[in-house]
């Protein structure tokens, strides 16, 4: 399958800052991708995409960035609250799928 | 939003028997649901592509006679784990892709199989 975000970070923030979030794609050919939120024993939550015409896209405290020089999205999250602490993970759409990262664990300490 | 659901959101069954996985988008028609294995801190693994009124394609290494995808309408797909075993236990999640409006995929909350 797609190769999207090998690593598995751990990301800690202190409630109120920015945090940011990375993935990393390998298919240069993938033209949406989307950005999800799993919390523990759940499904992934929608949280925001982008289209590979886009390079920023912004919703109600998220920003998604994509970078197709170097296959890289990031997800900003703007004053993070401890209901953010989550698992983060970016999907790739491409060959009429929805390819996923490793994801990244994010903690926001109160 | 859009909502898909996913039912039962947790099983136990025997080692031997099999169990079905429903999936349904509530507000939107899919034509394509996907269909996930999920083990504990790691990432989803696509397992099949399911499409309506066809035969589901499935990912290498994912053993099509053990997991039997059905796609009967639009929204609706069903995913039966034949002749389960215990390694088969896993959280499975189902997908279903707005095909028609925006375009986006949303998740069912997931399913917990456990093979005793």
């Amino acid at each position: 399958g797609e190769s999207v975000g090998l690593h598995l970070p751990t990301l800690s923030v202190q409630e109120g800052d920015n945090s940011i979030i990375n993935c990393a794609y390998s298919n240069s050919a993938s033209d949406y991708f989307i950005w999800y939120k799993q919390e523990s024993g759940k499904g992934p939550q929608f949280i925001i995409d982008i289209r590979s015409n886009m390079d920023k896209r912004q919703g109600q405290r998220v920003t998604v960035l994509l970078n197709k020089t170097v296959k890289h999205l990031s997800l900003q999250i703007a004053a993070t609250q401890p209901g953010d602490s989550a698992v983060y993970f970016c999907a790739e759409y491409n060959f009429n799928k929805f390819y996923f990262g490793s994801g990244t664990k994010l903690n926001v300490k109160p | 939003g859009a909502v898909v659901s996913q039912h039962p959101s947790r099983v136990i069954c025997k080692s031997g028997t099999s169990v079905k996985i429903e999936c349904r988008s509530l507000d939107f028609q899919a034509t394509t649901m996907f269909w996930y294995r999920q083990f504990p801190k790691q990432s989803l693994m696509l397992m099949a592509t399911s499409n309506e009124g066809s035969k589901a394609t499935y990912e290498q290494g994912v053993e099509k006679d053990k997991f039997l995808i059905n796609h009967a309408s639009l929204t609706l797909s069903t995913l039966t784990v034949t002749s389960a075993h215990p390694e088969d236990s896993s959280f499975y999640i189902c997908s279903a892709r707005d095909s028609k409006g925006t375009g986006k995929a949303f998740f069912g909350q997931g399913t917990r199989l456990t093979v005793v």
